[in-house]
């Protein structure tokens, strides 16, 4: 099946120190690749995506992503933690259905805390 | 910049009762999609429409059906609410699929 992973539960952090938040993929052919947030009480929002080119993406508030395939990988990073990117974090690929229709498909969710 | 407006923030409805969830978005987008989100399980796709008048099944439509009589609005129905019913929803939009989905703040629904 058509899939995205998220490992872990929760990552925790000191402010300050980089971040790493882990996402495995598995899909036929060419990965399309997606990191959304999600703060309390809000919807998705949209940081970065991997479509082809670079394999390091930069996205929104200072993350970025970093695509290898032959680890079937897309890591969501950030160099230094803010206690503001506490949040809900999502991985999504693009995955073609049986009537020819794309959709996104989610990992669970990463909870991120960043301590002060 | 875009915006998925959904109707309610909070719903409180009763068992069998005919429900009716509502999304707009204001950016003339193509696609739009419902989800659920529920914890552990992450985000699961229920219905997705990509024109007026035209609907496709996601991976969990039973006891959902869907109506988008115009392109900026798009409706979740659910038949006869069950308590298993009791989630967030959350409507996207997008232009196509190359492109992010934009999310509503969502509809926090529970079934009584």
């Amino acid at each position: 099946a058509q899939s995205v992973a998220q490992p872990e539960d929760q990552v925790n952090v000191a402010e300050g120190n980089p971040l790493t938040v882990k996402c495995t993929y598995s899909v036929s052919g060419n990965p399309y690749l997606f990191w959304y947030v999600q703060y309390p009480n809000r919807g998705l929002q949209f940081l970065l995506k991997y479509i082809t080119g670079d394999n390091l993406v930069k996205g929104s508030y200072g993350f970025e992503a970093e695509f290898n395939k032959s680890q079937t990988s897309f890591h969501l990073k950030k160099p230094s933690a803010l206690v503001s990117d506490s949040a809900l974090y999502f991985c999504a690929v693009r995955v073609l259905m049986n009537t020819g229709f794309q959709k996104l498909v989610f990992g669970t969710g990463t909870r991120l805390l960043v301590s002060p | 910049d875009v915006k998925v407006t959904q109707s309610s923030r909070y719903l409180v409805k009763r068992t069998g009762e005919k429900v009716f969830l509502e999304c707009v978005q204001d950016m003339d987008h193509e696609n739009m999609f419902w989800y659920r989100q529920d914890p552990g399980l992450g985000l699961r796709l229920i219905y997705f429409s990509y024109d007026v008048k035209m609907k496709e099944k996601g991976d969990i439509p039973e006891g959902y059906s869907v109506s988008r009589e115009k392109k900026e609005r798009f409706s979740l129905i659910l038949e006869s609410a069950s308590t298993n019913q009791t989630s967030m929803y959350l409507c996207a939009s997008n232009m196509d699929s190359n492109q992010p989905q934009h999310f509503g703040d969502g509809t926090r629904l529970s079934i009584l």
